[in-house]
């Protein structure tokens, strides 16, 4: 069972405030993951991070920031909310070693609505 | 450019029978791997079963097999005597083998809804 863990599970949050979307994972991996995923559409990649001080953007754009200050701990902040932000936003991450298949651990996923 | 196709929005299946996801992929990679994860409606995703683009053999875990055709680029899903449990969404995805331990990033496909009827 992944040891990744998302909060707030379901925001419903008015336009124009500041969010931050919470995710830890126990595993000690360096690689973590943001993708938005809209309802019943495909996953996209809008944040990745290879390690502690390192991110980058997903093939997504995204209005969202992300930091990586510590390895287990991933976040992902939108500094003023707005309805075409309403989706779900899944953290994974993954360590891909030698002879590893490098899946990706989910976390549970926010459901952020923005009204 | 790397792509994944499904093309089965939704499908059905009486419970105990076997069904078969349709998953075809595109990429220049000579290097690839291949998953299937499964996703309820809790929304967390969970992995189901992995296929690397040099194995010789079909993956199996249990259930799950897929049934890999590399000339074809297509690897399906087939989920044997099926379980009510099983209604979820199913996505296909791709990741690119890169050496020196790179980022694993996965593409996935649109998704195929499975409901399984008793």
């Amino acid at each position: 069972e992944a040891d990744i863990y998302q909060t707030p599970r379901y925001l419903v949050i008015g336009t124009g405030k500041k969010i931050t979307l919470e995710c830890s994972q126990t595993m000690g991996h360096d690689k973590m993951y943001w993708y938005q995923q809209d309802p019943g559409m495909e996953l996209h990649l809008i944040h990745y991070s290879y390690g502690v001080n390192s991110t980058e953007k997903g093939d997504l754009s995204s209005e969202s920031t992300v930091s990586r200050i510590r390895t287990e701990h991933f976040p992902l902040t939108l500094e003023s909310a707005r309805p075409s932000h309403t989706s779900q936003y899944l953290c994974a991450s993954s360590d891909l070693g030698a002879g590893d298949r490098g899946e990706l651990f989910f976390g549970e996923g926010s459901r952020l609505t923005v009204l | 450019a790397q792509k994944i196709t499904q093309t089965q929005p939704g499908m059905f299946v009486q419970e105990k029978e076997a069904v078969t996801l349709d998953c075809t992929y595109d990429t220049s990679d000579p290097s690839y791997g291949l998953f299937w994860y499964k996703q309820p409606s809790s929304g967390e995703m969970i992995f189901l079963i992995y296929q690397g683009s040099y194995d010789q053999q079909n993956a199996t875990e249990g259930r799950y097999s897929l049934n890999f055709q590399k000339a074809r680029k297509s690897a399906n899903l087939v989920i044997s005597a099926s379980q009510l449990g099983d209604s979820a969404m199913y996505f296909c995805a791709m990741k690119r083998t890169v050496l020196g331990g790179a980022t694993n990033k996965l593409i996935f496909g649109t998704g195929t809804l499975l409901a399984v009827q008793p």
